[in-house]
């Protein structure tokens, strides 16, 4: 079982509505990312948070917007999305960033579908 | 930014035998390369990983080896099972797109089918 622990597990939503999705770690880890996955493709870095603040954004659309209100929590606030949005987000974390990166830890994803 | 080629795409082999799946990457700072595995309906989960001052590791039926030099890098799993039909992706942690801190780079991902 992984240790980190995502929902919903599944997302339907319109392109007008807003949603989030919630990422937990009780590891002590300070790092946490958000990873996009289409089907049959690897993921890709969206955000990564580092301390409670964000350290990397990799040119992500502001329609999604990330939030780690303290170590242990990393949201994903999506709005007016468009269907090609619709992926496997993937939440993770690791003991740090950049040299002490270490391990990531992957949850199982937030399976989303934008109508 | 870094950019991580995998080969190959779809691999399937009988059980018992061996499987090697290869990775080039092309940023040259890169410091850092794990293998995942993903299973059906799950995220993916660490396997192994060598660092750049190693040049080969192993864990039992699991072994990575890292050629700096020509910057790829092999996992090869020995008497496979069909427990290891997953699919399998190389990864390689380098610079961001702004060059500011490190990332991981994820390569295309190879498809093992292990046979009966």
């Amino acid at each position: 079982d992984t240790e980190v622990t995502q929902t919903p597990k599944h997302l339907v939503m319109g392109m007008t509505n807003k949603k989030s999705l919630k990422c937990e770690q009780h590891m002590g880890h300070r790092a946490m990312y958000w990873f996009k996955q289409k089907a049959k493709k690897p993921p890709e870095l969206m955000f990564v948070y580092s301390y409670e603040k964000l350290s990397i954004n990799e040119s992500v659309p502001s329609r999604f917007s990330p939030e780690c209100p303290n170590s242990s929590l990393l949201n994903l606030h999506l709005h007016a999305l468009q269907p090609e949005d619709s992926a496997l987000y993937l939440c993770a974390s690791s003991q740090g960033q950049g040299a002490n990166t270490g391990e990531l830890f992957f949850g199982e994803g937030s399976r989303l579908t934008v109508l | 930014g870094e950019n991580v080629e995998q080969h190959p795409s779809t691999l399937s082999v009988q059980e018992g035998d061996s499987a090697v799946i290869k990775c080039t990457y092309s940023d040259s700072a890169s410091n850092y390369f794990p293998w995942y595995k993903q299973e059906l309906g799950k995220g993916p989960q660490l396997i192994i990983d060598i660092r750049s001052n190693v040049g080969e590791k192993k864990d039992q039926r699991i072994a990575v080896t890292l050629n700096k030099t020509a910057k790829h890098f092999s996992l090869h799993i020995t008497e496979t099972q069909p427990e290891d039909s997953a699919v399998y992706f190389c990864a390689a942690r380098g610079r961001s797109l702004t060059g500011t801190a490190s990332k991981l780079t994820f390569g295309t991902g190879t498809r093992l089918q292990v046979t009966l």
